[in-house]
């Protein structure tokens, strides 16, 4: 199984941009690297995917490393609705494998 | 566009009793996922559908856990009898098309308590 590594908890000020970081030492050539987020009480939500180049949406960056081994999740303005927990994970054919994420605390 | 629905939202039984768990996928998306959220984890995979046909039960206690999705829509999981360990949040999925670099869509969950 490929894996993802991600600290544990992250602690950011509002209006501040945020970098979360994500390991996956074992990425293979055709894994895409997704991140999903999760708010309190609700279901994770898609947040942005990516297989080699970076990528930018309404909600995030993703900065890939040039040998796919890290990414970089980048919220480029933290409010405190985005306080949730953010997991990497690298999809393969037989579906998302969700590690614990990194717990994302903003502070007014 | 609605969204994944569940029902219930939260549920308390006792050990050994019987649960079951409904959702209700996004119009038109083929695959549906159920997930396993025990407090502090990701969710885990339990079972995928592809239609009304299963594409991954490998990680579905068996002995105790069942689902289905007869007509390719609405999916029931159950359980039976609950042991206190399946205490968790029941989460389910869809996407449009099965597999690698479909978007899931999750409903908000059922929290289910044993005691």
């Amino acid at each position: 199984d490929a894996k993802t590594t991600q600290p544990n908890s992250m602690e950011s000020n509002e209006e501040e941009p945020v970098h979360l970081p994500c390991n996956h030492s074992t990425i293979s050539g055709t894994d895409y690297i997704h991140w999903y987020r999760q708010l309190p009480s609700q279901g994770p939500e898609y947040v942005i995917h990516g297989l080699t180049s970076n990528v930018n949406n309404r909600m995030a960056s993703l900065a890939i490393a040039e040998d796919r081994k890290s990414s970089t999740l980048i919220l480029h303005r933290a409010t405190l609705r985005d306080a949730a927990v953010y997991y990497c994970i690298l999809e393969r054919p037989d579906g998302l494998t969700f590690g614990k994420g990194t717990h994302l605390i903003i502070q007014p | 566009e609605a969204g994944v629905a569940q029902s219930p939202r939260y549920k308390i039984i006792e050990k050994r009793q019987s649960v079951a768990f409904w959702c209700n996928p996004i119009s038109g998306h083929a695959t549906l996922y159920w997930y396993q959220q025990i407090l502090g984890q990701g969710p885990k995979l339990l079972i995928q559908f592809q239609n009304n046909g299963v594409v991954d039960d490998s990680q579905l206690p068996k002995d105790r856990f069942s689902a289905e999705r007869l007509k390719g829509v609405d999916s029931t999981l159950k359980i039976q009898p609950a042991k206190l360990e399946d205490s968790a949040v029941y989460l389910c999925a869809s996407s449009s098309l099965s597999g690698v670099w479909e978007t899931q869509y999750f409903g908000p969950g059922t929290r289910l308590l044993v005691l």
